[in-house]
């Protein structure tokens, strides 16, 4: 099974900053295989980015996603009020067929 | 547009069983992966079921195996998680999310594109 460890596990951050969020893999993950999504509170996850990089539709461009291997990583910037929320990251692979992250929750300073 | 509505849910003791549902509309249900993704208060995403577009191939996570089964109604639009010998453990909040369905040498479900509300399973005595 394919761990990932997502961190930092909470970060505060102002509106206008820039957010950094890592996804670590126990093993290599292909890059196709990588997305991200954001959960509010009471809300369905929404995906992102999927293949560590490409933008779901209706994402701006503030919102990024890169790396390779075991590591990847989401950024944000520019922070907007709406991007207060939780990230997950998930790969695709066998046994299981998908894990997730534990999530990195993103809250206002 | 897409959307996805779970039912079903509810509180039921340990050891019992229920049926979830997940109604799709708003886009040609029999050409894509289906998936059930669970959450417990205040935890992560987990996935727990998957079927293929016709139903061909089920896969689940193993802490569920021979307990749960997911199937699908192409006739319908519809989703199922059959759920039994349920323990407090399975307490969550069931997703029914569809997946990114390529088609090729190999069928590849990379991710969830679209997800539902999600319905409530409460296990307690």
């Amino acid at each position: 099974e394919i761990v990932l460890t997502q961190s930092p596990g909470t970060l505060s951050l102002s509106p206008g900053e820039t957010a950094t969020l890592s996804c670590r893999a126990s093993q290599s993950v292909s890059s196709y295989y990588l997305a991200w999504y954001q959960q509010k509170p009471g809300q369905a996850p929404r995906l992102l980015i999927y293949g560590a990089s490409s933008r779901a539709t209706g994402i701006p461009d503030r919102i990024s996603g890169s790396g390779s291997g075991t590591d990847f990583t989401l950024t944000i910037s520019r922070l907007e009020p709406e991007d207060f929320a939780v990230y997950f990251c998930q790969q695709y692979g066998r046994s299981p067929m998908y894990t997730f992250g534990q999530g990195s929750k993103l809250e206002i300073k | 547009q897409v959307r996805l509505v779970e039912s079903g849910g509810g509180v039921v003791q340990p050891g019992r069983s229920l049926r979830l549902s997940c109604a799709a509309s708003g886009f040609n249900f029999s050409s894509y992966g289906m998936h059930w993704v669970r959450q417990a208060p205040g935890k992560g995403l987990e996935w727990v079921a998957g079927v293929r577009h016709d139903g061909s191939n089920k896969d689940y996570v193993d802490s569920v195996k021979g307990r749960f089964t997911i199937s699908r109604d192409n006739s319908k639009n519809t989703l199922y998680l059959q759920v039994n010998s349920l323990r407090a453990e399975d307490t969550a909040v069931y997703y029914c999310a569809r997946a990114h369905t390529i088609f090729g040498v190999v069928i590849v479900e990379p991710f969830f594109d679209y997800w539902g509300q999600g319905t409530l399973v409460t296990v307690s005595s």
